[in-house]
Parts: structure tokens; sequence; C-alpha cells
């Protein structure tokens, strides 16, 4: 089975300023991809990032980057330079090679103040 | 470029009655579909899922349905609503890869409100 845990109901950070976004997961498959997801008030899920397992580099996308550490399984988003559009429920999700679809986790609500 | 589209965007129905919810995808062939549910301030539970024409694997057992007619087209049904639908269903799809890479993007979703 497949589990992601994100701890932090809500996060506050100011603009401009760095977040980092926790996510745990657990499986037992050897090759599996984690992803994260921007949920907007307007309620679609904008894809962000990828990282697959046997990546070596964390992967980054812009202002958006994974701090991966497999051993402790996991997988926190950091997004730099923070702006008031990036004010959003962001989710955590992961695929295991064996299985046909994502787990998500149950969010983060982040508000980016002036 | 691929693009998903979902109507209607909002939908307020009587507990009871029918529903039918589309989804479409332009832009790429054979893709995987998939319909997730979220209640208010809740994470997404995956309902549905095809392969391919006519072949759905249901997640959940549930007074839902789910249809793809077409190679690109995914409906959501139900013949009597409950008050428990009521949510914002999201229709995503992925290209086949088979591999933990396969990523799904998602459409701009559907709110249900049963009264």
């Amino acid at each position: 089975a497949q589990k992601i845990t994100q701890t932090q109901p809500g996060m506050f950070v100011q603009e401009k300023e760095a977040v980092t976004l926790d996510c745990t997961y657990d499986t037992s498959d050897q090759s599996y991809g984690l992803f994260w997801y921007k949920q907007p008030s307007s309620g679609e899920m904008i894809f962000l990032i990828y990282q697959g397992s046997y990546d070596e580099q964390n992967a980054t996308e812009g202002r958006y980057s994974l701090n991966f550490q497999k051993a402790r399984k996991s997988a926190n988003l950091v997004i730099s330079a923070s702006q008031l559009g990036d004010s959003a429920m962001y989710f955590c999700a992961m695929r295991g090679s064996g299985y046909s679809t994502l787990t998500f986790g149950k969010g983060t609500m982040l508000l980016v103040s002036p | 470029s691929q693009t998903i589209h979902q109507w209607p965007a909002t939908l307020v129905q009587p507990v009871g009655s029918p529903l039918s919810l589309e989804c479409t995808v332009e832009g790429t062939s054979n893709p995987n579909l998939y319909w997730y549910r979220q209640a208010a301030g809740r994470g997404l539970q995956l309902l549905f899922y095809s392969v391919g024409i006519g072949q759905i694997s249901s997640e959940v057992p549930q007074n839902l349905s789910a249809s793809r007619p077409q190679d690109r087209q995914f409906i959501l049904s139900s013949k009597k609503l409950l008050l428990s639908d009521s949510g914002f269903y999201l229709c995503a799809w992925s290209v086949h890869s088979g591999g933990s890479q396969e990523t799904q993007y998602f459409g701009p979703g559907t709110r249900l409100l049963v009264l």
C-alpha cells in the first residue's frame, strides 16, 4: 500500500520569502514517482513538479524545487521568492510502479501575505 | 497541445435526481482517464479510471457509475443522487506509459450541490 502524509494543514509566508511544504511517503515499491500539485481557489489542480525515485538530482521547475531525501522518505516542496499568487492548496502525490493511479495527501493551505 | 474540458462548471440538483457529468480531452489519443471527487476542505478520492474505450475500473463502491463511449470522452453518472454526492468532481488524463512517471493533468472541475 502507498501512503502520503502532509502534516502541515496551513502555512503562512511573507511575499518574497521562501517556504517549504512537507511531504512524507510510504511505499514498498523500488520505483515510484512523486508529484506536487497546486489548487487555487478556482479549484483546478495544476501540476507543478515531478521527482522520480531513481533521479539523483532534486527536481526544479522555475521557483519550485523538490527536496528529495530518499532514506527519510520525504519529498518536500520548496517555493522560492513567494508571490501573492502562490496562495493556494498544495497536494503531494505518489505513484508506484505497480499502481495505475496516484495516491494524494490531504494537502497544505499556503497563504502568502504582502 | 492537449486540453481537457468539463461541463457543467456548477450544478445544483435535488436528491434522487439523475446526474451526468462530461469530460473530454483534446490533442491526444488513447489517454488514461480518471474521475476524482473532493469533499469540501478534503483531499482527492479516486472514483473511476479508464485505460481505454469501455474499460472502467471502480475504486470505491457508491451509487455512481462511469462510461467511456469514445476514446477521449469520459462520463460520470448517477441514477439517483444522494446528499453525500455533493462535492467537487475533477476529471484528469494521462499519457499511458505504465511507469511511475506518468503525470496526470486535471480539468477545471464541476461543483455539484445536492439539496
